[in-house]
Parts: structure tokens; sequence; C-alpha cells
């Protein structure tokens, strides 16, 4: 089935530990993004990438990086993480800046 | 800055008709979308709205003013499924996405 796949689904991390979230769409979408979600706050953009071998800053970038090495996987590395870093993690893709995106199912990281 | 606003949270009753508002602040606009998200999964596309008037789908209906800065979701014949948040999104001049809060529908028997 295409779509969007996250790994892992959840994950209780210690602080100071390096961290990868693996993101791969199998839609052949140009554009990936990386958000965060936290109770009573919108989706915030951490990082993105229009296309292979580019990337860009979001509204949170500070303590992650990604990578964009091919179409089809977009990995968000927490190098350090600390406990505000607990959130839960959404990886989406779209064809285009203005087409719907298509969002995995999400990583719940719990830094203690 | 830029800013989207939606109520946080609304009820309604099944089989009746509810309207989320949305409001936003952005520098430029080249769309605006609304997502539904269940509890614990994903967003979910409902709707893109690019230029001014009501685009109807189903049960769900999306309108935009842009002079206004304002659009809504309708959604019709409420069923208990229907539960969920709703996001509001704006595209910006650069083709970012900005993101409301989400808008808690519970839906009464």
């Amino acid at each position: 089935i295409a779509g969007i796949t996250q790994a892992p689904t959840s994950q209780i991390l210690a602080a100071g530990r390096r961290m990868t979230l693996r993101c791969t769409q199998d839609m052949r979408h140009n554009a990936m993004y990386w958000y965060r979600q936290d109770l009573g706050l919108g989706l915030r953009l951490i990082h993105y990438s229009n296309t292979a071998g580019t990337t860009g800053k979001g509204e949170v970038p500070d303590g992650y990086s990604v990578s964009r090495a091919n179409t089809d996987d977009f990995p968000l590395t927490l190098a350090s993480a600390v406990p505000s870093q607990t959130s839960v993690y959404f990886c989406a893709s779209s064809s285009t800046g203005n087409t719907e995106a298509f969002f995995g199912q999400g990583t719940r990281l719990t830094v203690v | 800055g830029q800013n989207i606003d939606q109520p946080t949270e609304m009820t309604a009753t099944e089989g009746a008709i509810v309207q989320i508002n949305c409001t936003y602040q952005t520098s430029g606009f080249n769309g605006l979308f609304w997502y539904q998200q269940h509890a614990g999964e994903a967003p979910t596309f409902l709707s893109y709205n690019v230029l001014d008037g009501l685009e109807e789908k189903g049960r769900f209906s999306s309108f935009l003013s842009r002079s206004k800065g304002y659009s809504y979701l309708l959604l019709k014949e409420l069923q208990m499924k229907d539960s969920a948040s709703y996001l509001c999104a704006v595209l910006d001049s650069n083709y970012q996405l900005i993101w409301g809060a989400g808008t808690k529908l519970i839906i009464k028997p």
C-alpha cells in the first residue's frame, strides 16, 4: 500500500542520547516535512525538504537535523535529546508545495 | 507575526450541522487547507480553498473569504465518527503551511 511510514511508533529516550526518527514514502513526492505536535499548539514545522538534496529550517529547528539523500527517505536526528523534545512527531510529504500533504502515523517520543 | 485562530472546542448533536471558523493573518496567501485528526492518529486531508467561495464535498463544505482572512468548515448530518479535531492551515508566501491549534469537535447522541 502506497504511503508514508515512520519508525519507531513510540520511544522512551534518556536525556542526552542521540536518536534518529525514520520516515519513508513511496509516492515519489518531492516535498517532505517534519512536524512536532504538542497539546494546545498547532503543528510546528521543524525542517523541510522541497526536493532530494535540499533541506530547510522551519519554525522550531534547534536541536534537530535532517538529511535528504534520496526522494524516499527523510530522517530526523536529535543529536542530544532534552525533555522539551518530548512530543509527537509527524513526517509528511506532498507532491508540490500547494497540494495536500500525506502524514505518517506519528512517533510518540518521551525524553526522560 | 503569523497567526491562525480557531475555537479550541465545540460540541454538537448527532444529525445536526456545525460550522468551525478559522481566521488568519499570514505573510501572503497561497491557499487554505482543512484536515481532520482523530485522537492518536495522523491528520488527513479534507479540503483546499484558494479562491473565494464555497467548496462542497459530500457532507463537508469549506468556505473562504480572502479579503476577510476567514474560512469555515461546515459539517452536515453529523455522525459520531465525526468526533475529531479539525485543523486549519494556511499556505503562506513561501509555500510553508502555518497551522492553527485545531478545534476539538465533540458529538453527542
